[in-house]
């Protein structure tokens, strides 16, 4: 089944540990990113990959760190979480996306709380 | 400034009616992409219709239809026939050629569906 997997799906962590979410992808996509959800704001990209050690900011990338060593993963660290990133987070991928066309596949969701 | 604009954040709707759920958007590009994705309460992410700038027909997918007003700039989603099941939360987003690296998302607008 083509997915998108994220984990942990839940996670409640103290302000300062460090902390991975991982993302993998089974359908040979070569464009990923992360964004969060927050109330009132939406879906925000934190980081995005265009393909295997190609990574950019998006919008949101303070206190985030990427990496893409492999086309199929692209964890999200957080080395040192504050309760600001208190969110959803969303990994999500794409054949490409050289134009416009093309729906995002996106992660079931990791819920994230810093305490 | 907004780029995506949704400005109902909640709506209701009875079971077997019509619903439309508001889209407007502010870009200067001539060519993008328009989506919407469904998010029930499990939290994920569904990817619902796409319509291009340049598509001179409504999407339609099943029971969704997209009424797409260029000159408006808006992208309104329609539901017919609603169903229980469709009861979630609402995201338009937008993709522009220049800047084809994200998705840029809406606040949503959650839709329940009253028997």
């Amino acid at each position: 089944e083509a997915q998108v997997t994220q984990n942990p799906r839940y996670l409640i962590t103290v302000t300062g540990k460090k902390l991975t979410v991982t993302c993998s992808q089974n359908m040979n996509h070569e464009y990923m990113s992360w964004y969060r959800q927050d109330p009132g704001l939406g879906l925000r990209q934190i980081y995005y990959s265009m393909n295997v050690e190609v990574t950019d900011k998006g919008d949101v990338p303070e206190g985030y760190k990427v990496s893409r060593k492999e086309k199929r993963n692209f964890p999200l660290i957080l080395e040192s979480p504050s309760p600001n990133q208190t969110s959803l987070y969303f990994c999500a991928s794409s054949f490409s996306i050289r134009g416009v066309t093309g729906e995002l596949f996106f992660g079931e969701g990791s819920r994230l709380t810093v305490l | 400034a907004q780029k995506i604009t949704q400005t109902q954040p909640g709506m209701f709707v009875q079971e077997k009616e019509a619903v439309t759920l508001d889209c407007t958007y502010d870009t200067s590009d001539q060519s993008y992409g328009l989506f919407w994705y469904k998010q029930p309460s499990s939290g994920e992410m569904i990817f619902l219709i796409y319509q291009g700038s340049y598509d001179e027909q409504n999407a339609t997918e099943g029971r969704y239809s997209l009424n797409f007003q260029k000159a408006r700039k808006s992208a309104n989603l329609v539901i017919s026939a609603s169903q229980l099941g469709d009861s979630a939360m609402y995201f338009c987003a937008m993709r522009e050629s220049y800047n084809t690296d994200k998705l840029i998302f809406g606040t949503g607008t959650r839709l329940q569906v009253f028997p």
